[in-house]
């Protein structure tokens, strides 16, 4: 199976922020990798796919990149509603499989 | 707009057997792959399986593999998860979600609500 690796385990910001969060998987996915938010007691939501693509609907400061092993979220200015803990998964290969989380925190 | 309703879960006791059900609407639910993904108490996401537009192919975690079936009945626009030998580590809520095509390579669009499964004596 393909180990998807998140840093950090949680992160730290302010309002305006600039964020990355990392995403590692053990080998080669291509750009097979999604981005999605989660806030407590909701479901997640989708915010990138093939590791760039904007979901319809998703604020333009979310942004996705990096292609093989390594990529990255960034939010380039956070805003209150941006606090939630943010998971990766990879759908290269079955089972897909997700990062343990990144939570972002005040 | 897509709509994925969970219902089946509860309190089960360890060994025995639950099906969760998933009632899709607000999409052509036959040209979409399915799949659960579940969130124990306080942890992350897992994903559990998946079912191609027509069935025709699923895949499972290893962690459910021989326990756990996936089904679905484009009739009904309904997917399920028959849980069977049920075990404490899998309590967990369990979502149903839409991807976003109908086989290889699409990534979740849509989730439910959720179900919560607790397995306890």
């Amino acid at each position: 199976d393909i180990q998807m690796t998140q840093s950090p385990s949680t992160l730290s910001a302010s309002v305006g922020d600039r964020v990355t969060i990392t995403c590692r998987a053990s080998q080669t996915i291509s750009t097979w990798l999604a981005w999605y938010q989660q806030k407590p007691g909701k479901a997640p939501i989708l915010l990138i796919y093939k590791a760039s693509r904007v979901e319809s609907g998703v604020p333009s400061r979310f942004s996705g990149s990096g292609s093989g092993t390594e990529f990255t979220l960034t939010i380039s200015s956070l805003q209150p509603g941006d606090f939630a803990t943010y998971y990766c998964q990879q759908y290269d290969n079955y089972p897909y499989t997700f990062g343990q989380g990144t939570k972002l925190e005040i | 707009q897509v709509q994925l309703v969970e219902s089946g879960g509860g309190v089960i006791q360890p060994g025995r057997s639950l099906r969760l059900s998933c009632a899709a609407s607000g999409f052509t639910f036959s040209n979409y792959g399915m799949c659960w993904v579940r969130q124990a108490p306080g942890k992350g996401l897992e994903w559990v399986t998946l079912t191609w537009y027509d069935g025709s192919n699923k895949f499972y975690a290893d962690s459910v593999k021989g326990r756990f079936t996936v089904s679905r009945d484009n009739s009904k626009n309904t997917l399920y998860l028959q849980m069977n030998s049920l075990r404490a580590e899998d309590t967990a809520v369990y979502y149903c979600a839409k991807t976003m095509g109908s086989s290889y390579f699409e990534a979740i669009d849509y989730w439910g609500h959720g179900t919560l499964v607790t397995v306890s004596s």
